[in-house]
């Protein structure tokens, strides 16, 4: 079956423009986390959606971060006036359900503010 | 201090050779722990998945945890040229969603 699929794959972007990034989870997963993977550093978690509960944006890094998820599925992460330290690959993943389950990841987004 | 120390490498290994990859950890709440592979311009893929201490293996790999000294380690045995890839360990408490993770090893097979 398909796996989470994250658009677009590169972005290039100027200081201070407005950025989407769009993920699709597998189908049927209630559950979908935004991470940030920035060069020699780990996977940073971001944001967790769990069904119609409230999400946990505990790990977003500024006001300038945001995210939504429509009908349970499809999320977009909102970054406003980006900055050269936003630069990073934006890993989106989703899992059957919240909790202690197997996250499965998608390819990611390379953001590059120049 | 990072709650999940993990030397990035470089490694490399010519092929056949045992790869010895490891994490050390701060929070001693945590009880799952997990090997990512990641090929280049790929998303993590989840390799191995271990609750609390010991042993486990499966085909070339072997997982190992001790929370004693809150040491984890993966043995790639017999390294093929496909192992090549960024190994990344995992971490999380019981019932917590949110995994915490080590910066990532690199390692490169040689054939």
């Amino acid at each position: 079956g398909a796996g989470v699929s994250q658009s677009p794959s590169n972005k290039v972007t100027e200081k201070g423009k407005d950025v989407e990034l769009r993920c699709d989870p597998i189908s049927g997963h209630t559950a979908l986390y935004w991470y940030r993977q920035s060069l020699g550093q780990g996977l940073e978690f971001l944001i967790y959606f769990q069904g119609n509960s409230a999400p946990d944006k505990s790990g977003l890094p500024s006001d300038r971060f945001s995210a939504e998820r429509t009908g349970g599925s499809v999320s977009t992460l909102t970054i406003q006036r980006t900055q050269q330290e936003d630069s990073a690959v934006y890993l989106c993943a989703s899992s059957l359900a919240g909790g202690p389950h197997e996250q499965y990841f998608g390819p990611g987004t390379r953001l590059t503010v120049t | 201090q990072k709650e999940v120390e993990q030397d990035p490498g470089p490694l490399s290994v010519p092929e056949g050779a045992i790869v010895s990859l490891n994490c050390t950890y701060s929070n001693s709440a945590f009880q799952y722990f997990m090997w990512y592979r990641q090929y280049s311009r790929k998303g993590p893929e989840l390799l191995m998945y271990t609750y609390s201490s010991g042993n486990k293996e499966d085909g070339r790999f072997t997982a190992q945890v001790d929370k004693s000294s809150k040491y984890i380690s993966l043995f790639i045995r017999d390294s093929q040229p496909s192992d090549s890839a960024t190994y990344l360990c995992a971490m999380r408490e019981t019932n917590d969603y949110k995994l915490s993770f080590g910066a990532g090893t690199t390692v490169t097979v040689r054939a």
